[in-house]
């Protein structure tokens, strides 16, 4: 079946280590992204990817990075420099990274918790 | 100022009944689009429903329509027949054209609905 599969579902952290989250999607899309959200609230978004090799910061970028070696693929690490990490991580992919009327679907979302 | 405003926290609706999640937007741009997402408890966004700014009739998916008044700046769902399976956080999102040629989603905060039986 089509779609994109995050892992892990759940995953605990110590303070100070350096986490990577995993996402791979095969419906074949160019444009991929992270998104992050935290109790209560919307989402906000951390990268995204118009194509292979190439990524652009979002609004939250700070203490993340990302790579984007594959078409299908792009994992989010989570560094030491992200203060507040404990969140919702949600990996998304549209057919095109422009255009008003692609839908952007999502993975079913990594919990991360630091401990 | 918020580009998407979804003023209600919470709704509740009874089983069967019709309920109406209200959600404003803020942009300049002529070219734009409005999705509702659906979050269970479990956590995956579910795509629902999309209109674009230029499409004359409000889009409808099933049980799903969206009330579309562009002078007002609304795009609210409506969902008809409630079931307890639309127990569920409700996103409003809206898509714009960015400078470089792509664009991304911004959301609204959310709103949680409990449908009673």
């Amino acid at each position: 079946d089509g779609g994109i599969t995050q892992s892990p579902k759940y995953l605990f952290r110590k303070e100070g280590q350096n986490v990577t989250l995993s996402c791979e999607q095969n419906l074949n899309h160019d444009a991929m992204y992270w998104y992050r959200q935290d109790p209560g609230q919307g989402l906000r978004l951390i990268y995204y990817s118009q194509i292979v090799n190439d990524f652009q910061k979002g609004d939250i970028a700070e203490g993340y990075s990302v790579s984007r070696e594959k078409k299908e693929s792009f994992p989010l690490t989570v560094t030491s420099a992200q203060k507040n990490p404990t969140a919702f991580y949600l990996c998304a992919s549209s057919i095109l990274a422009g255009g008003t009327g692609n839908t952007i679907y999502f993975g079913e979302g990594s919990w991360l918790t630091v401990v | 100022a918020q580009k998407i405003t979804q003023t209600q926290p919470g709704m509740f609706v009874q089983e069967k009944e019709a309920v109406t999640l209200d959600c404003t937007y803020d942009t300049s741009d002529p070219s734009y689009g409005l999705f509702w997402y659906k979050q269970p408890s479990s956590g995956e966004m579910i795509f629902l429903i999309y209109q674009g700014s230029y499409d004359q009739q409000n889009a409808t998916e099933g049980r799903y329509s969206l009330n579309f008044q562009k002078a007002r700046k609304s795009a609210n769902l409506v969902i008809s027949a409630s079931q307890l399976g639309d127990s569920a956080m409700y996103f409003c999102a809206m898509r714009e054209d960015g400078f470089s040629g792509y664009s991304t989603l911004t959301f609204g905060k959310g709103t949680m609905l409990l449908v009673s039986p």
